[in-house]
C-alpha cells in the first residue's frame, strides 16, 4: 500500500505568491494532520481533520494560511500571500482514528514539501 | 509552555556505544507516548507506549514508560552509523484533543564510525 503522498516535494517561490501544498493520505485513514518543521521551532501541528472535518486549527499561524479536505483522499494547505518566514518543511500525516486507540492511532508521515520563499 | 521536553538536545557517540534518550511530559488526560525516528526526510514510527513498566523492543532499540514520574526513555544498544537521526517523542491525549500529537524538539543523535 502506498504511504502518504505529498506534492510538490520542493517549492521555491517569491514573496507574495500563492503556494498550494497537496496531500493524499493512506487509503482507509480518516484523520489527516498538517505539520510545519523548522530548525527554530521544531515540529508544529498546524491543523488536523477527522473524517474530513477540521477539528483543531489553533496551530495555523495566521489568516494567510488555510487548509481544506474536500474528500477522504485529498487535502490542501494554501498560503496566500507567502512570506520568507513561511520557509519550512511541511509534512502531512494520516492515521486511522478510533476511540479504542492502540496501534491504529499511530500517525504515518508523508515525505514532506520543502518550501522556500525568497 | 512546552508539554514535551526531550534531553539531551544533541548527542555524539562512537559506533558500539549505548545511548539513552529521555522524554518527559507534563499533560493532563495522557493517552499514549510515541517515539519517532527522523533521518533526512519524514519521521518514521518506532514505538507507542501506553502502560507503565512494559518494555517495548525492536532489535537494538527499546523503550519504557513511567506514568507516575511522567517520562519515557529510548535505549539504543551497540549503536551504528545508521542510527544517526533526530529522535522525536510525542504525546497523545484523551478527550477533545484525541488524535493530536504534542511533539518534543527532538534529540539529534550522531554516531561516528
Amino acid at each position: 500500500d502506498a504511504g502518504v503522498i505529498q506534492s510538490p516535494r520542493h517549492e521555491v517561490t517569491e514573496m507574495g505568491q500563492e503556494v498550494t501544498l497537496r496531500c493524499k493520505p493512506i487509503s482507509g485513514h480518516n484523520s489527516l494532520f498538517w505539520y510545519r518543521q523548522t530548525m527554530m521551532r521544531g515540529l508544529e501541528l498546524l491543523i488536523y481533520f477527522n473524517n474530513n472535518v477540521p477539528i483543531d486549527d489553533s496551530g495555523m499561524p495566521e489568516d494567510r494560511f488555510s487548509a481544506k479536505m474536500p474528500n477522504a483522499s485529498f487535502s490542501t494547505l494554501k498560503i496566500q500571500p507567502s512570506e520568507p518566514r513561511d520557509s519550512a518543511v511541511y509534512f502531512c500525516a494520516s492515521r486511522r482514528y478510533s476511540l479504542q486507540g492502540g496501534r491504529i492511532n499511530t500517525q504515518y508521515f508523508g515525505p514532506g514539501t520543502r518550501l522556500t520563499v525568497l | 509552555e512546552d508539554k514535551v521536553v526531550q534531553s539531551p538536545l544533541s548527542l555524539v557517540v562512537h559506533e558500539g556505544d549505548t545511548v539513552t534518550l529521555n522524554c518527559s511530559y507534563e499533560v493532563t488526560n495522557f493517552r499514549s507516548l510515541l517515539w519517532y525516528k527522523q533521518e533526512k526526510k519524514a519521521p518514521t514510527f518506532l514505538f507507542m507506549l501506553t502502560s507503565s513498566g512494559i518494555e517495548k523492543k525492536s532489535g537494538r532499540l527499546s523503550s519504557i514508560l513511567d506514568k507516575k514520574e511522567l517520562f519515557s526513555i529510548l535505549n539504543i544498544t551497540a549503536t551504528q552509523t545508521g542510527d544517526s537521526a533526530v529522535y522525536l517523542c510525542a504525546v497523545a491525549l484523551r478527550g477533545s484533543t484525541l488524535g493530536r500529537l504534542y511533539f518534543g524538539r527532538g534529540t539529534q543523535l550522531t554516531v561516528w564510525p
